[in-house]
């Protein structure tokens, strides 16, 4: 059974850097796109990116600018660079595994997401 | 970018159907999928490539697309099924081809 874990500092300050990291466990990180989603308090689910294990990668225009999603294979886990945070970063940040084919993407597997506040 | 319409919310009473929309232009071109968020949980993958379902989702759960409207069916409704809905597409037209549509509160009377 595939797992992931979200891990980094549930608090950063406006103008630094959130930074998290996605260990997957139960299965290789090889083959599949791996992406980061996120939720603020009480709204929808926002795409930010996603990665594949080869290291193409793919972003959100709305954040391109301030996002870098890397991979790393021999440790099983991807992370998620975010600069500049302000208080509208705020959110639940998942990571979840992208698969699927005919040109299609789903998210079949989630992490428990972990709450990450911009606040001074 | 691709719009995904839902609406905000949908009520049913136990044992009924419900039917959640997601509206977006020529979605029954595209592969939709459909995610079920608890309170306080991750969302869970409940249909993909349209009407498929997952290991361990009910028959109860079903999908359909056609034209511009997707469907997602939950039949014999429970007390447990009272969650968020999501729709998703991948537009591989697009420069950045995961959407999901803003999300239904189905609620349970």
């Amino acid at each position: 059974q595939v797992q992931l874990q979200e891990s980094g500092p549930g608090l950063v300050k406006p103008s630094e850097t959130l930074s998290l990291t996605c260990t997957v466990s139960g299965g290789s990180i090889s083959n599949y796109f791996w992406s980061w989603i996120r939720q603020p308090p009480g709204k929808g689910l926002e795409w930010i990116g996603y990665i594949y294990y080869s290291g193409s990668t793919n972003y959100n225009p709305s954040l391109k600018s301030r996002v870098t999603i890397s991979v790393d294979t021999s440790k099983n886990q991807f992370s998620l660079n975010l600069t500049s945070v302000t208080a509208a970063d705020t959110a639940v940040y998942y990571c979840a595994r992208a698969s699927g084919s005919f040109g299609t993407k789903f998210c079949d597997y989630w992490g428990q997401g972990t709450l990450i506040t911009v606040s001074s | 970018s691709y719009v995904l319409t839902q609406p905000p919310s949908v009520s049913v009473a136990p044992g009924k159907t419900a039917r959640i929309t997601c509206g977006g232009d020529n979605i029954g071109s595209k592969s939709v999928h459909w995610y079920q968020q608890k309170p306080g949980q991750a969302p869970v993958l409940v249909i993909y490539y349209d009407g498929d379902r997952p290991l361990g989702i009910p028959e109860r759960f079903s999908g359909s697309n056609s034209g511009n409207t997707a469907t997602l069916t939950i039949s014999r409704v429970e007390a447990g099924d009272e969650a968020d809905y999501y729709c998703q597409v991948w537009d591989s037209s697009s420069d950045h081809p995961g959407v999901f549509g803003g999300g239904t509160k189905l609620t349970v009377l």
